[in-house]
């Protein structure tokens, strides 16, 4: 079956831009995770829905970060005025949302890269 | 706050070799533990996962992994390692008591030689 989606596989913009990164979950789970990943290093948390709402958000590393999932599926990551270090992977999850029971379910990525 | 370090960057083996890959978390309540894989060019991918019982669990293609509560570690196991197996491996912690905020170790990259 279909897994999970991100759209664009690859971004490249200028800093001070305003980009959006998209991801569509497998249908049906309502848990829906977004981390980012830079080289040599491993994911690291940025916000975590469970359903239509931000459950936890406590890795999003400045207010230049927002995301929403407005109708409990798909998802997108928006980021404003972009910076050189927010070049990196940003990598999507899902997962049927029984809390604490979770197997997730990556995405391939979006490769973002700020000039 | 919760961390996850990994005892090795990148680990070469040659084919039918052993492997074991540390993990260890700096959490000391309840938690959920992960091994993931990422194989070149594609997404990260559940190896096996451990939320309560036997602490030596066993995943997909050979892998084991146990759980040391007392070392706070969750090492990655297989006897027989094959070129296949060359790939990122991820340890991943879930803290019960921080929600859903799952955090990775480092990663380490396993090359295994034909």
């Amino acid at each position: 079956g279909a897994g999970v989606s991100q759209t664009p596989s690859n971004k490249v913009t200028e800093k001070g831009k305003y980009v959006e990164l998209r991801c569509d979950p497998i249908s049906g789970h309502t848990a829906l995770y977004w981390y980012r990943q830079s080289l040599g290093q491993g994911p690291e948390f940025l916000i975590y829905f469970q359903g239509t709402g931000a459950a936890d958000d406590s890795g999003l590393p400045n207010d230049r970060f927002f995301a929403v999932r407005p109708e409990g599926s798909v998802s997108t990551l928006k980021i404003q005025r972009t910076e050189r270090g927010d070049s990196a992977v940003y990598l999507c999850a899902s997962s049927p949302g029984l809390p604490n029971t979770d197997t997730q379910y990556f995405g391939p990525g979006t490769r973002l890269t700020v000039l | 706050a919760q961390s996850v370090s990994q005892h090795n960057h990148h680990v070469i083996l040659s084919e039918a070799a052993s492997l074991e890959l540390g993990c260890n978390y700096s959490y000391g309540g309840t938690v959920n533990l992960f091994w993931y894989v990422q194989y070149p060019g594609q997404h990260l991918q559940l190896l096996l996962k451990y939320f309560s019982g036997d602490p030596l669990v066993k995943g997909i293609k050979g892998f084991e992994a146990e759980f040391i509560k007392s070392k706070f570690s969750f090492n990655l196991r297989k006897p027989s390692v094959q070129w296949s197996d060359t790939a990122e491996y991820f340890c991943a912690v879930n803290a019960l008591n921080y929600g859903q905020n799952f955090v990775f170790g480092p990663g380490t990259r396993l090359s295994v030689l034909p």
